[in-house]
């Protein structure tokens, strides 16, 4: 069964503390891998693409890394306002599906 | 660029009663997503469109819930008879095919 699962559920930081969020997954066929940002009462916000192992994307305080079974977004030094819910999915490349993590819920405390 | 647009952006209806949600995606999409979000979980989808055609709606309560895309563009959702379990959070997003898939804001649905 094609499976999605982010870990942790939830990350407290103080700001400035690096650390990583983890997407890793049994899918088949897969086409590409996204992530996203959610804020409270908001639909998610889209971060990254990335279609291939070995693969990176950077935008700000966010790096994202792409292997076979799993998919990284590196925070460095981050700040407040980087606090949100983060999600990963992945689009099948059978059928353009979606299959989506759970979210990590992210906190930076100043 | 203008985004996904939804509507209404909360509702509260009793139970056994209907709604309906309103989604128009960004102009050019031809896949259009009806997803549901409980909190503290991802989305999860109900039905993806590519133009009017259904991709996959095997997660929509059919006894409940129906979807329609007119023309290929605007799509509405509607829940008749609602139960308390409907309330949550309808995401509506939609993506060129095969690409990243953009949201609106979403309609917050409580069921009383």
């Amino acid at each position: 069964e094609d499976q999605v699962t982010q870990s942790p559920e939830a990350l407290r930081l103080q700001e400035g503390e690096s650390s990583s969020l983890n997407c890793s997954y049994t899918v088949s066929g897969l086409r590409g891998l996204f992530w996203y940002r959610q804020d409270p009462g908001k639909g998610p916000e889209f971060l990254f693409t990335l279609y291939s192992a070995g693969e990176e994307k950077e935008k700000e305080r966010l790096k994202a890394t792409l292997t076979k079974k799993e998919s990284f977004l590196h925070i460095t030094a981050p700040k407040p306002e980087d606090s949100a819910t983060y999600l990963c999915a992945f689009l099948m490349d059978s059928n353009y599906q979606l299959i989506w993590g759970a979210g990590t819920k992210l906190i930076i405390k100043p | 660029e203008a985004g996904v647009a939804q509507s209404p952006r909360y509702k509260i209806i009793e139970k056994r009663q209907s709604v309906a949600f309103w989604c128009n995606p960004i102009s050019g999409h031809a896949t259009l997503y009806w997803y549901q979000q409980i909190l503290g979980q991802g989305p999860k989808l109900l039905i993806q469109f590519q133009n009017n055609g259904v991709v996959d709606d095997s997660q929509l309560p059919k006894d409940r819930f129906s979807a329609e895309r007119l023309k290929g563009v605007d799509s509405t959702l509607k829940i008749q008879p609602a139960k308390l379990e409907d309330s949550a959070v309808y995401l509506c997003a939609s993506s060129l095919w095969g690409a990243e898939a953009f949201f609106g804001q979403g309609t917050r649905l409580t069921v009383v």
